[in-house]
């Protein structure tokens, strides 16, 4: 079936240090989302992303959707302490199927 | 405001207990999700239900059992056949199975077996 190798499975960096964490998969994807899930909630959706190339922003998180459809990368300036948490990669194929989730990144930041 | 609600944040079960999970959104959603989450590990797929009175099975759906009798609520009981249902259960709700979309989240239930 369908993977989405998401990587690295954990990450541990200094406060203020920018992160960069990927995704990619064997199948090509029609849209390309970016989650994170706060400690003991839900994952919260922060950048979709629906064409191939396209480079999209939230504030301090930048995502791409790679050109080939099969990877996506999702980077983060100058870490804050409340980025701490597990970030999710997930692709769609736009069609009648359900979204493809990555194991996720769990980010953690050094005091 | 719309979201998606679900309850109890925190439920212990005894061992050879059912217990059932609630989910309800107000977001007129048709499609209705529930995933499975332990500690390292990402998101597996219980059941899914793309429209009332209909539901499929996810990818670990041996010792659960759901239903869909309004499209708002889509509660999860995990049944005594699950062997190790301790673990952080999350809902979630599309406009459709259509993926690009993307999915609304509920908080979470923590099942615990005592």
């Amino acid at each position: 079936g369908q993977q989405l190798n998401q990587s690295p499975q954990s990450m541990f960096i200094q406060e203020g240090e920018d992160v960069s964490m990927n995704c990619t998969s064997s199948s090509i994807f029609n849209t390309w989302l970016w989650y994170k899930q706060d400690p003991g909630e839900g994952p919260v959706l922060l950048i979709a992303l629906y064409k191939a190339g396209e480079l999209t922003s939230n504030g301090r998180l930048t995502a791409q959707f790679g050109i080939t459809r099969k990877d996506s990368f999702l980077n983060i300036s100058a870490s804050i302490p409340s980025d701490v948490g597990i970030y999710f990669c997930a692709g769609g194929m736009n069609r009648d199927d359900k979204i493809i989730f990555g194991k996720g990144t769990r980010l953690h930041i050094l005091p | 405001d719309g979201g998606i609600t679900q309850s109890p944040k925190y439920l212990f079960r005894k061992e050879g207990q059912n217990v059932t999970l609630s989910c309800e959104q107000n977001l007129n959603h048709d499609a209705m999700y529930w995933y499975r989450q332990d500690p390292g590990q990402g998101l597996r797929l219980i059941y899914y239900s793309q429209i009332v009175n209909d539901f499929q099975k996810g990818d670990i759906a041996e010792g659960y059992s759901v239903s869909r009798e309004k499209k708002e609520s889509f509660p999860l009981t995990v049944t005594s056949a699950q062997k190790n249902p301790t673990a952080f259960y999350l809902c979630a709700s599309s406009f459709s199975t259509l993926s690009n979309y993307g999915y609304t989240f509920g908080s979470g239930t923590r099942l615990t077996v005592v």
